[in-house]
């Protein structure tokens, strides 16, 4: 079974250029989540699609970043204009729907460094 | 809100230490109780989940206990190898029947030979 899919794994940019991320979900998983993670601490959900619809976007910086999932299988995360503090690794998981305790998986990550 | 507290790390142990990282969480209901591993250059991965209280999780001779009456999913085990040095973090998902998962700040563990 193959897993979650992101690319770039790698991306630098200066600050207030834009950027996007890409995110294949396992097949068949309708809850995708990207999440934020700064070195030293823990994934901080930015936002969790169900199909295409948002379930939780809540911390997620509407300013700034938007994402979005058409179709209900691929997602996208751009950020615009990008700021120092967005330099992080950005991970995109996804689980089955509906259960509490499901297991979620997770890419690899796109390590974001905003220079 | 939600949040997980765990232990600041790193914690170095020798190769055939017993190993404990403690964690514990704020919810509302019932929350089910993750570890997750992160290995240097790889993903995060699930290690072992527990669903109630007084569940054990198991993996790979880890192991954690839900404890309501705490609020606690201490990590433990028995004898680690060089091969455990990871960063592990404690999550939970679920409270108030909400799918979302909720991670804490995680655990740097490096065991030396």
């Amino acid at each position: 079974e193959a897993g979650v899919a992101q690319s770039p794994r790698y991306k630098i940019i200066e600050k207030r250029q834009s950027v996007a991320f890409w995110c294949n979900p396992i097949s068949g998983h309708a809850t995708l989540y990207w999440y934020q993670q700064i070195l030293g601490q823990g994934p901080k959900l930015l936002i969790q699609f169900q199909n295409n619809g948002v379930v939780d976007d809540s911390q997620l910086p509407k300013d700034r970043f938007s994402a979005e999932r058409l179709k209900g299988v691929d997602s996208t995360l751009k950020i615009q204009p990008a700021k120092l503090e967005d330099s992080a690794v950005y991970l995109c998981a996804s689980s089955l729907p509906g259960q509490r305790n499901t297991e979620a998986f997770f890419g690899q990550g796109t390590r974001l460094t905003v220079v | 809100g939600d949040s997980v507290t765990q232990m600041e790390g790193p914690v170095t142990l020798s190769e055939e230490a017993f190993l404990t990282i403690n964690c514990t969480y704020t919810a509302t209901g019932y929350p089910s109780l993750f570890w997750y591993v992160q290995y240097p250059g790889e993903g995060l991965q699930l290690l072992l989940k527990a669903t109630k209280a007084d569940d054990k999780g198991s993996n790979k001779g880890f192991e954690a206990t839900y404890r309501k009456e705490t609020t606690s999913f201490h990590l433990e085990k028995g004898s680690v190898q060089v091969s455990d040095s990871a960063v592990y973090f404690c999550a939970l998902s679920g409270s108030g029947g909400y799918q979302k998962v909720t991670f804490g700040t995680g655990t740097k563990l490096q065991v030396i030979p």
